[in-house]
């Protein structure tokens, strides 16, 4: 499979307690993007990794949140003391961005599932 | 800062009728319009996008898309249904002279009836 690959695809946890999820993006994209998805909602933009830069983040990403690409490819997305309104379907996409107005499409994972008691 | 409005929760459409999956967005520049398809327990599949050229974009499946800019709309729309089509379907815009985020609709859910 070379699409997109997130683990785990769900992640049970209780509050409090931190987590981490990984993401592996389509070999040669270099763009990488976080998205949180809640029930009955479209996803929301979290943040976006220009091979190992983080180049932007949404106001959605609190002190609790970070996320890295250390070597341009695979990324981790952490959270700290997790609260119940964390509790979402958390989306990477991967992207290859060619030029300054990239017409680039993001290709999504399945998404890790995360429930917080 | 870019918007997508789609304004009706679920679609219900018998099978071989039309399907039309109705969006319209706010965007400052000219906007760049994707379409993605999501089934239960999977990612996001993407379908077809607007950049520039002809205003009506063929995608996968069957689908196609018509971009109105007088009307600020990027409506979804399959000539025949197929129950296989039942699922959930994404509007997205992005501000291509802006920021590299996605801005997605609520979705709406398709229900093509056998």
């Amino acid at each position: 499979d070379t699409g997109v690959s997130q683990n785990p695809r769900h992640k049970i946890t209780k509050r409090g307690q931190n987590v981490t999820f990984r993401c592996d993006p389509i070999s040669e994209h270099n763009r990488l993007y976080w998205y949180r998805q809640t029930l009955g909602q479209g996803p929301e933009f979290l943040t976006y990794f220009q091979n190992e830069a983080q180049l932007e983040k949404s106001r959605l990403l609190s002190d609790r949140f970070s996320a890295e690409r250390p070597k341009g490819s695979f990324s981790t997305l952490e959270i700290q003391r997790t609260e119940q309104g964390d509790s979402a379907m958390y989306l990477c996409a991967s992207s290859l961005a060619q030029g300054r107005l990239a017409k680039n499409i993001q290709y999504f994972g399945a998404g890790t599932r995360l429930s917080v008691l | 800062a870019q918007s997508v409005a789609q304004p009706e929760d679920q679609v219900n459409v018998a099978e071989g009728n039309p399907l039309t999956v109705k969006c319209t967005y706010s965007v400052s520049g000219n906007p760049y319009l994707f379409w993605y398809v999501q089934y239960p327990n999977r990612g996001l599949q993407f379908l077809l996008k607007y950049i520039t050229g002809d205003n009506l974009v063929k995608g996968s499946y069957g689908f196609e898309a018509e971009f109105n800019k007088s009307q600020t709309s990027f409506h979804l729309k399959k000539p025949s249904a197929l129950v296989s089509d039942s699922a959930l379907y994404f509007c997205a815009v992005r501000d291509p002279e802006g920021n590299n985020r996605l801005a997605f609709g609520k979705g709406n859910q398709v229900v093509v009836i056998p």
